[in-house]
């Protein structure tokens, strides 16, 4: 169990167009989902903590104009990249916090490519 | 501020050598640390964290507050431990919703 998806896996857009990236997990609720930025051969920098029913948080220096998060219901949240440009081009991962557990399940990751 | 520190970026060693995977923090408080694994080509993956003190696939981590150390270990390295290896913060306070810093990761090879 506590299976955490990503859709899509990867995706290329152009330049100003606005990408939006689904994270569900698939057999589990969770209050709270997180969103993190991998680069190459990097550390995972959190870019916000997603709350169901209520505003995201963001990390400093997170545009939250650019990046909208939305938690819609206890299984789904989603990461819209708005306006996007080629330096956004990033692996973003999303991960679910089981309670219960305290433990954070991750997810597959998604490849962004913005030409 | 809350810092999870890995020097090292990468650590080779043979098959069957011993392996440890340096972790320092940084906080003033209580935090849960946890070692996170990302084989290739694979999600990441909760390997122990310390309020559990298990030992998993060999692996044993010590906290130790007063060198603010969290160092990873194994006696005898497999081949199949290869991966990139992530220390974790989770700050007093986070219980209720699993926020967690990450260092920077150290990729473990272990050369046959």
């Amino acid at each position: 169990g506590a299976v955490v998806s990503q859709h899509p896996s990867w995706v290329i857009c152009k330049s100003g167009t606005s990408v939006k990236i689904e994270c569900r997990s698939l057999d589990f609720q969770a209050t709270t989902m997180f969103w993190y930025r991998q680069f190459p051969k990097q550390s995972l920098m959190l870019m916000a903590t997603s709350n169901e029913g209520s505003k995201a948080t963001y990390e400093q220096g997170v545009e939250k104009d650019k990046f909208l998060i939305n938690h819609a219901s206890l299984t789904l949240s989603t990461l819209t990249v708005t306006s996007a440009h080629p330096e956004d081009s990033s692996f973003y991962i999303c991960s679910a916090y089981r309670g219960g557990f305290g433990e954070q399940y991750f997810g597959p990751g998604t490849r962004l490519t913005v030409t | 501020a809350q810092r999870v520190t890995q020097p090292e970026k990468l650590l080779s060693v043979f098959k069957g050598a011993p392996v440890e995977l340096k972790c320092n923090y940084s906080y003033s408080g209580s935090p849960e640390l946890f070692w996170y694994v990302q084989y290739s080509r694979q999600r990441l993956q909760l390997l122990l964290r310390h309020i559990s003190r298990e030992s998993i696939k060999g692996f044993t981590a010590d906290l130790n507050k007063g060198e603010t150390s969290f160092h990873l270990k194994k006696p005898f390295a497999q081949e199949e431990d290869s991966a990139m290896y992530y220390c974790a913060l989770s700050p007093p306070g986070s219980s209720n919703t699993g926020k967690l810093i990450f260092g920077q990761g150290t990729t473990l090879q272990v050369k046959p």
